[in-house]
């Protein structure tokens, strides 16, 4: 069975700063999606990642996928309040039938 | 298309009472999945439909809840006798079929408060 986990588990940082989450894996991942929740709102797809040693940007988000596609990692730089929620990583498991979740990174950014 | 929604987006019942809650999800994706989440933690499956069909259901999903998706569009979460634990967000997803590369697309959740 393929597990996800999340670190760290809470992150509380200032305005401005840079922070890294990671996502990794027992085993090889098919394919891998981050995702964004904020409070009292449903989780909101932010990238997909597919092959190894993959490189996303969104805005200032970089998501980059690990060679052996074990691992993946969520770069933020100049983290700002609207950044502050849950991220979540979620596999497709198996041959994909159903989903895997990772725990989730709690992220709190102050002004 | 606007996305999976849900309703009601809040619930509040007294112990013992049935509540049923709703969810459309994006109008091509065969695939519907229901989560419970509660405070500070990540969403748990509960179950899935392909089209019509309900494939798997969690052991967290006891005698107490049901699922249906009548015409694989749709589909309602009932939950019967509600007690106080079963409080928590129910987020709805749904994506297009299944294979490695499946993307799921959440709805903004239905929070039940069980008083």
């Amino acid at each position: 069975t393929q597990l996800l986990e999340q670190s760290p588990q809470f992150l509380s940082i200032q305005e401005g700063e840079n922070l890294t989450v990671y996502c990794n894996s027992s085993s090889v991942f098919s394919s891998l999606q981050w995702y964004r929740q904020e409070p009292g709102e449903g989780p909101v797809l932010l990238v997909t990642v597919v092959t190894g040693g993959e490189v996303k940007k969104l805005k200032r988000l970089t998501f980059q996928f690990g060679d052996a596609r074990k691992d993946s990692s969520l770069h933020i730089t100049a983290a700002q309040p609207g950044d502050t929620g849950l991220y979540l990583c979620i596999s497709p498991s198996g041959y994909g039938q159903n989903f895997v979740f990772g725990p989730g990174t709690r992220l709190s950014v102050l002004p | 298309d606007t996305g999976v929604s849900q309703n009601p987006r809040h619930k509040i019942t007294k112990r013992g009472q049935n509540v049923t809650f709703r969810c459309d999800p994006i109008s091509e994706h065969n695939r519907l999945y229901w989560y419970r989440q509660t405070l500070g933690q990540g969403p748990e499956f509960l179950t899935y439909f392909q089209n019509e069909a309900q494939l798997e259901k969690s052991r967290l999903l006891s005698d107490r809840f049901s699922a249906e998706r009548p015409k694989g569009s749709f589909s309602t979460l009932e939950i019967q006798r509600t007690e106080q634990g079963d409080s928590a967000m129910y987020l709805c997803a749904s994506s297009l079929t299944a294979g490695i590369n499946a993307e799921q697309y959440f709805g903004p959740g239905t929070r039940l408060t069980v008083t």
